[in-house]
């Protein structure tokens, strides 16, 4: 079945530092892809998303590229702040249908 | 506009005791969805509504858990009896359409953290 796959974390950057968060997938036809955010006590939020190959989806700085050669969808901010501190979930959908299936979340820690 | 509210917010039961959540989705919303998520894991689908049908339920665990969404607006999920391996973070999610592709957005609600001991 589809699966997604990310680096463990928790993550921890000084302030401004550059962010990258691994993530693959497993999945037949041409997924959907996701990175959702939640702050802590909040709910899960969409960060941004990439329908097909080759999309950039990106959102406050962030930026993830579908690459379907080496089914990633790694997720980069180029100068990481305080308040991006959460956790990242990586997640699929099949094409044409809803159903999420998410990755086990990476934890980030940004200190001034 | 107001998010996808859900209560309690937290929950301690003893197990074999039985417990329900309710949630509220974004007005006009005609898919509903519950998730599980247990501590270090992301979250899995547990069930789908679309309005007051049920689209998806092949994760639930039916013997002990059950979901109803009247009306197509709010929906509970129940758990009777609860096991300790129950204890996780249940959220709701709700999306405009009828969640068939990725640009019909989920918003999720700040979930309700379940305690089994």
């Amino acid at each position: 079945g589809d699966s997604v796959t990310q680096m463990e974390g928790p993550v921890t950057l000084s302030e401004e530092a550059f962010l990258t968060i691994n993530c693959t997938y497993t999945a037949t036809g041409y997924p959907s892809l996701f990175w959702y955010v939640q702050y802590p006590g909040e709910g899960l939020q969409l960060l941004l998303k990439a329908t097909k190959a080759d999309d950039k989806g990106s959102n406050k700085g962030f930026e993830a590229t579908y690459r379907k050669e080496t089914t990633s969808f790694h997720l980069e901010k180029g100068s990481v702040q305080v308040s991006d501190s959460a956790v990242y979930f990586c997640a699929l959908s099949p094409s044409g249908y809803s159903t999420l299936t998410f990755g086990k979340g990476t934890m980030l820690l940004v200190s001034p | 506009e107001a998010g996808v509210a859900q209560s309690p917010r937290y929950k301690i039961i003893e197990k074999r005791q039985s417990v329900a959540f309710w949630c509220n989705p974004i007005s006009g919303h005609a898919t509903l969805y519950w998730y599980q998520q247990i501590l270090g894991q992301g979250p899995k689908l547990l069930i789908q509504f679309q309005n007051n049908g049920v689209v998806d339920d092949s994760q639930l665990p039916k013997d002990r858990f059950s979901a109803e969404r009247l009306k197509g607006v709010d929906s509970t999920l129940k758990i009777q009896p609860a096991k300790l391996e129950d204890s996780a973070v249940y959220l709701c999610a709700s999306s405009l359409g009828s969640g068939a592709g990725p640009h019909d957005e989920q918003y999720f609600g700040p979930g309700t953290r379940l305690t089994v001991t």
